[in-house]
């Protein structure tokens, strides 16, 4: 089946650190990548859509200048949170789709538990 | 507001007994998904229901998607303690998921 990676796992920094997540399909083009947020005890919320070659789209409330997403090649997608506060720790996931079709299924990746001291 | 009303939000159960989890919304959805979730990793899709009054099963669980396309629910029948876990809601609109805040499940042998 479809694998989608993402990496690293875990990761805790410092405050005002950046830190980048790769999101990569590993067996299929992904035209289309999301990234979502997980706190504790909730839902996953989409914070941004990203298609391949073209800007990624951010949902309401989501700092474009903050979260930055980049989805260079149909493989891989990165998101890289700029100088990472203590109320950006939380789980964050990303999936691909094969097919620009919103019927295409969603595979998941695993996530990154970010945590900020 | 929360799209995707999920209830209950835990449930505690014996081995053996039977479950239904529900998922409820006022808005409608081309499509519904369920998901399983461990902790510490992403979503695990379960099943997709298109047609309104879709019944699918997969093993002993069964998903039911509303005539109107507004919920949903989940049945397991005889849960076993490899069935803990979290279940969540998910249904397509706009071209973008929307999920519920799920509802986990702990089978106790």
């Amino acid at each position: 089946g479809a694998v989608v990676s993402q990496h690293p796992s875990w990761v805790i920094c410092k405050s005002g650190t950046s830190v980048k997540i790769e999101c990569r399909s590993l067996d299929f083009q992904a035209t289309t990548m999301f990234w979502y947020r997980q706190f504790p005890k909730q839902s996953l919320m989409l914070m941004a859509t990203s298609n391949e070659g073209s800007k990624a789209t951010y949902e309401q409330g989501v700092e474009k200048d903050k979260f930055l997403i980049n989805h260079a090649s149909l493989t891989l997608s990165t998101l890289t949170v700029t100088s990472a506060h203590p109320e950006d720790s939380s789980f964050y996931i990303c999936s691909a789709r094969t097919m620009a079709h919103s019927n295409q299924p969603q595979h998941f990746g695993d996530g990154t538990r970010l945590s900020i001291l | 507001t929360q799209l995707l009303e999920q209830s209950p939000q835990f449930l505690s159960i014996q081995e053996g007994e039977n479950l239904t989890v529900y998922c409820n919304s006022s808005s409608v959805f081309s499509s519904l998904q369920w998901y399983r979730q461990e902790p510490g990793e992403g979503p695990v899709l379960l099943v997709t229901v298109v047609t309104g009054g879709e019944v699918k099963k997969l093993k002993r669980l069964t998903f039911q998607f509303g005539d109107a396309r507004k919920d949903s629910s989940l049945h397991i029948t005889a849960a076993q303690p490899g069935d803990t876990g979290l279940y969540l809601c998910a249904g397509l609109r706009s071209e973008k998921l929307v999920f519920g805040k799920g509802t986990k499940l702990t089978v106790n042998p």
